[in-house]
């Protein structure tokens, strides 16, 4: 089955800094890679997606990258604020299953004033 | 998502009791999924059903037991066989039929389960 490792575990950056998390994952047929963010003790909530078929999407401040060769994906965060604070876990696709989701271990992220 | 409602939000299990953990969405989604999840190891996925009368084993599927007899619901069960059961359990549902390939998941609040 598909396995995603996600890096790094915890992440500070000062309020208007950028962060950066990445994800890589195992199998190649991959193609589907989702974003959540989780605020402590709330659901996760999808931010931006990425499909295989693009390599780099942007929605405002947050923008995601996909390398299908070397099969990882950044999540770009800039002009961070507090409120960026949170959880963040990347996801891809199982090929075998329709919609089933194998998730990173998560980035704590903390933005500092 | 308003759409997903997990109840209730906090759960404590007595020893050798099985508990029932309730999930409802009105999305009209035809698959469904429980994941558990412990501090620093994401989310695991438990069951999850593509659509109505039919689930599938996930990761860590071994003490817990599913049923999906109605398209809106997707009980989960954690029987006494679970013995390490203090988790937060978490509720998702996404489209189904030939578009389910490359659909986001949307998740319930969750419920947080503690052992008495």
């Amino acid at each position: 089955g598909e396995n995603v490792e996600q890096h790094p575990s915890t992440l500070s950056v000062q309020e208007g800094d950028s962060a950066v998390i990445k994800c890589t994952y195992s199998d190649s047929a991959s193609n589907y890679f989702p974003w959540y963010k989780q605020e402590l003790g709330k659901r996760p909530q999808l931010i931006i997606d990425i499909r295989s078929n693009v390599g780099e999407k942007k929605d405002q401040r947050i923008a995601v990258t996909l390398n299908k060769t070397a099969k990882h994906f950044s999540l770009h965060i800039t002009e961070t604020q507090p409120e960026d604070s949170a959880v963040y876990f990347c996801a891809a696709s199982d090929t075998g299953t329709a919609s089933k989701l194998t998730f990173g271990t998560g980035t704590r992220l903390q933005v500092t004033l | 998502d308003g759409g997903i409602t997990q109840s209730p939000k906090y759960l404590f299990r007595k020893e050798g009791q099985n508990v029932t953990l309730s999930c409802e969405q009105n999305l009209n989604h035809d698959a469904m999924y429980w994941y558990r999840q412990d501090p620093g190891q994401g989310l695991r996925l438990i069951y999850y059903s593509q659509i109505v009368n039919d689930f599938q084993k996930g990761d860590i599927a071994e003490g817990y037991s599913v049923s999906r007899e109605k398209k809106e619901s997707f009980p989960l069960t954690v029987t006494s066989a679970q013995k390490n059961p203090t988790a937060f359990y978490l509720c998702a549902s996404s489209r189904g039929g030939q578009e389910a390939r490359n659909q986001p998941q949307h998740f319930g609040d969750g419920t947080r389960l503690s052992i008495l």
